[in-house]
């Protein structure tokens, strides 16, 4: 069975650094882009960027590009997001997400990490 | 805004038809990329329903169908069930921006 497991729920104040983490097994990762997954409170999904764990090939979305740092380790097989200096519009879950479909599509998502920004 | 449009919200009675659209442009669904479609129930992480624009996962029942046309892609529901209320999102690949790109999201209720 395939599983993307994330880190836990975290509680942050501005200005702060932040690393999550996705754990998947090891055929889920190195053969297989991951991708990260915004979801504020309330709103839709939003695509972060994605990694290929097995070359650290990395692509941003425009938006999120200069904003986090996505990196992996490929001999844990984990993959991870970071931040160096939270703001409180950081506020959301993040999703990290298996493309194991042909066509760029998603076929497995972590369970999510909350992540809460606030002073 | 997203690049991918979707209705906000749809609703039908149990036992009903409804269906969700996704439209997008020449540089995504316009292009021939596939849109694939994913179901979110309240406090969850998306599930995938529709991958490849018309094929389902094992496990998925057959009253879920997708569709593509043009720039624009489509979820139907035949049957409505109370447990199929959730938010609904479809996903697909942006060539201008070279990454993948969601829909806004359709929340639907089953009244």
């Amino acid at each position: 069975e395939v599983q993307l497991v994330q880190s836990g729920a975290e509680v942050k104040k501005p200005g702060e650094s932040l690393k999550i983490s996705c754990k998947g097994s090891g055929d889920t990762f190195n053969n297989y882009w991951i991708g990260w997954v915004r979801q504020m409170p309330g709103k839709g999904l939003e695509w972060m960027g994605i990694i290929y764990p097995g070359d650290s090939d990395t692509r941003y979305s425009p938006s999120f590009q200069g904003q986090v740092t996505i990196s992996a380790d490929k001999s844990i097989s984990t993959a991870y997001v970071q931040w160096s200096s939270l703001k409180a519009s950081d506020t959301a879950t993040y999703y990290c997400a298996r493309y194991g479909i042909q066509g760029w599509g998603i076929d497995h998502w972590g369970q999510g990490t909350p992540v809460t920004v606030s002073s | 805004q997203s690049v991918l449009t979707q209705p906000p919200s749809v609703s039908g009675a149990p036992g009903q038809t409804i269906t969700i659209s996704c439209t997008g442009s020449s540089s995504n669904i316009g292009a021939g990329y596939d849109v694939h479609w994913y179901q979110q129930l309240p406090g969850t992480a998306p599930k995938l329903l529709i991958y490849g624009n018309i094929s389902r996962p094992s496990g998925v029942p057959d009253r879920f169908s997708g569709s593509r046309s043009g720039t624009s892609a489509s979820l139907a529901i035949t049957g409505l069930q109370a447990e199929d209320e959730a938010d609904y999102y479809c996903l697909s690949y942006d060539s201008s921006l070279s990454g993948s790109i969601f829909g806004g999201g359709t929340k639907l209720t089953v009244l």
